[in-house]
């Protein structure tokens, strides 16, 4: 089966960094995205990762390592407005996204 | 720029009655999605759409039925509602598949189903 691992919930504090893990076992890939959802509100798209290594983007960078099935989502100098919920999703030989069920950040000051 | 609207934003039924959820995109995307969001679990895609005229289903196609006459709306329906039904639906659009792009997503509508 296809199944996509996420923690359920991480707590951080302002100003420090934290590593989002997500594990992926899919028949097939093409790439994996993150995105960021606030409570009761749309998701947004961080990043897409297609190969391995690291993608930087301001605060936010995505890795990827195919071999592993592994992938992390790392945001520095966090902000209370960080707090989210980030989803992991996989792009499958089918072209359709699975999503894992997302990892809810909580910031504390 | 809207992007994504999704009408109603909230609705509540009852067992058996019937509705039609919209979604319109402005970014003349080609590809339109509905998914469904439930507590602990991933998004689940339900019906989705590679063009105007055309619609495939997707994990979790049972008790819907979508329409894909033009191409910036994509409608979802709901026959006969049923309390599992009770989720929050999300309507996403991307540009295209060949050559990968992220999915837009719409704020939802939130469906209670008594």
């Amino acid at each position: 089966g296809q199944n996509i691992d996420q923690p359920t919930e991480m707590t951080a504090t302002e100003g420090a960094i934290v590593q989002i893990n997500c594990t992926y076992q899919t028949s097939g890939f093409n790439g994996l995205f993150w995105y960021q959802q606030h409570a009761g509100e749309a998701p947004t798209f961080l990043s897409y990762n297609v190969l391995d290594g690291l993608e930087e983007k301001g605060r936010f960078s995505s890795f990827l390592s195919r071999s592993k099935g592994y992938s992390y989502l790392l945001l520095k100098e966090l902000q209370m407005k960080d707090s989210a919920s980030y989803l992991c999703a996989v792009l499958g030989s089918n072209y359709q996204l699975i999503w894992g069920a997302g990892t809810k950040l909580i910031i504390k000051p | 720029n809207a992007g994504v609207t999704q009408t109603p934003k909230f609705r509540v039924l009852k067992t058996g009655q019937s509705m039609t959820l919209l979604c319109a995109q402005d970014m003349n995307h080609e590809y339109m999605y509905w998914y469904r969001q439930d507590p602990g679990m991933g998004l689940r895609l339900i019906h989705y759409s590679v063009g105007e005229g055309t619609t495939a289903k997707g994990e979790v196609p049972d008790g819907y039925n979508v329409s894909r006459l033009k191409k910036q709306n994509f409608l979802l329906g709901l026959e006969s509602a049923a309390p599992s039904q009770t989720s929050v639906y999300f309507c996403a659009s991307s540009s295209g598949q060949g050559e990968v792009q992220p999915q837009h997503f719409g704020d939802g509508t939130r469906l209670s189903i008594l």
